[in-house]
């Protein structure tokens, strides 16, 4: 596609179900990222994709939080048995991953999850 | 792991020229990033420095010293669009690209 496309675009949730984010990215970018920003906040990272592997999990913040990318295209982001402090917009990445392609990474507008 | 140093706030009045330093902490590193994000809106990216050196694009300018662990970036000709927040970023020895916590730069009449 044209950009980075994230679905839902909003989320509200209760306390205590699983939901799952989608990401698109940019057709062909072998890097993909998961960021969650919290109101007036810096981005905080989750986990980095490279093709189908995630070289990178440090990021997620329980075993709650798990990633997965097929195809090396969509990724799901999914978070388990959600809790409050998982309100926050979670934005998605991706870059060409590939020598001086990936030195610019493109957003998409993140989901806003909400959890009541 | 890697960390950066960003200031929380900034502000300059139109016209002026600002700079925000980044000073950063990482285990591998590739490049040092700017982007930019509008209130409400998905970052964009700015810029990017490999090498040592100052890079510029239209009024923007960004610099890294690669031996310092320290970049800025130099916004000139200050514009009321140019509120926003600012985040610096290193691509790491994996390719992951770590965040700073933002720089809010406010621009007043």
């Amino acid at each position: 596609g044209a950009g980075v496309s994230q679905s839902p675009s909003n989320k509200v949730t209760e306390k205590g179900k699983d939901v799952e984010l989608r990401c698109d990215p940019i057709s062909g970018h072998t890097a993909l990222y998961w960021y969650r920003q919290s109101l007036g906040q810096g981005l905080e990272f989750l986990i980095y994709f490279q093709g189908n592997s995630a070289p990178d999990k440090s990021g997620l913040p329980s075993d709650r939080f798990s990633a997965e990318r097929t195809g090396g295209s969509v990724s799901t982001l999914t978070i388990q048995r959600t809790q409050q402090e998982d309100s926050a917009v979670y934005l998605c990445a991706s870059s060409g991953g590939q020598g001086a392609q990936d030195t610019e990474a493109f957003f998409g507008q993140g989901t806003r999850l909400t959890v009541v | 792991g890697q960390s950066l140093e960003q200031p929380s706030e900034v502000t300059a009045v139109e016209g002026a020229i600002v700079q925000i330093n980044c000073t950063y902490q990482t285990s591998g590193f590739y490049g040092l990033s700017w982007y930019q994000q509008h209130d409400g809106g998905a970052p964009t990216f700015l810029s990017y420095n490999a090498l040592d050196g100052l890079e510029e694009t239209g009024r923007f300018s960004s610099f890294l010293s690669r031996s310092d662990s320290y970049g800025y970036l130099l916004l000139q000709e200050l514009q009321m669009k140019d509120s926003a927040s600012y985040f610096c970023a290193v691509t790491g020895s994996a390719r992951q690209l770590t965040f700073g916590s933002g720089t809010q730069l406010t621009v007043l009449p």
